[in-house]
């Protein structure tokens, strides 16, 4: 109930094409899904979140679409470019004293250039 | 920007030594989280504090670990007693409000031997 799978395990893509990452979760008590990218060495960053009274939402070449019925979310990034390449984590949380982050298992992107 | 940073960097402790391990939330920040991310493998929520106590634990956080907020500024994690398999990247992240953005450190990486 607590998990958030997370595929592909590893992408290479082509600079310039489209990459996507795909999240499902079960508990529907899940509220609030951020992406976080992360760096070799480095601390998660948010990349991009979404809540799930909407379907979709967009920043710059990051888009998160949300099917709340199929409970799946995915990151889509356009124009993938070589700086790109990190690690992806999916994530899920819900409202109430903690809001502990359930990160998902990672996807290593690599954009080849 | 301001940026939650962690100390040491990296910590090299032999088995069955106490570790502590350092964070300087943001501010203004009232929800602190230790994660813990094994390499390789996805970021496992350990303790969540707020309002100086523990809000929620997860069951990786047994007994020989503790946190603290000594002085209004930092936020510890110990350790008391270290095993082989606490070798990881540990990350402190603090929030604002509970359903927000959590900031992540850099994250201090463990190696227990």
């Amino acid at each position: 109930q607590q998990q958030v799978k997370q595929s592909p395990q590893s992408l290479i893509v082509q600079k310039g094409g489209i990459s996507i990452i795909n999240c499902a979760y079960e508990n529907t008590a899940f509220d609030y899904f951020p992406w976080y990218q992360q760096f070799p060495g480095k601390g998660p960053a948010l990349l991009i979140a979404i809540r799930p009274d909407v379907s979709e939402k967009k920043e710059g070449r990051f888009t998160i679409s949300f099917n709340k019925s199929a409970k799946q979310f995915s990151l889509h990034i356009m124009d993938s470019q070589p700086g790109d390449s990190a690690t992806y984590f999916c994530a899920a949380s819900h409202g109430g004293a903690t809001n502990k982050l359930i990160f998902g298992t990672g996807t290593l992107l690599a954009v080849q250039p | 920007e301001p940026e939650v940073t962690q100390t040491p960097s990296h910590q090299v402790t032999q088995m069955g030594q106490e570790v502590i391990l350092r964070c300087v939330p943001i501010s203004n920040h009232l929800y602190f989280y230790w994660y813990r991310q094994i390499l390789g493998q996805k970021v496992e929520f350990l303790v969540s504090f707020y309002n100086n106590e523990i809000s929620e634990k997860s069951e990786i956080f047994d007994d020989q670990f503790s946190v603290e907020r000594p002085d209004g500024s930092n936020f510890t994690l110990k350790i008391r007693s270290t095993k082989l398999e606490d070798s990881a990247m540990y990350f402190c992240a603090s929030k604002t409000q509970p359903n927000t953005e959590a900031f992540f450190g850099q994250g201090t990486r463990l190696t227990v031997v």
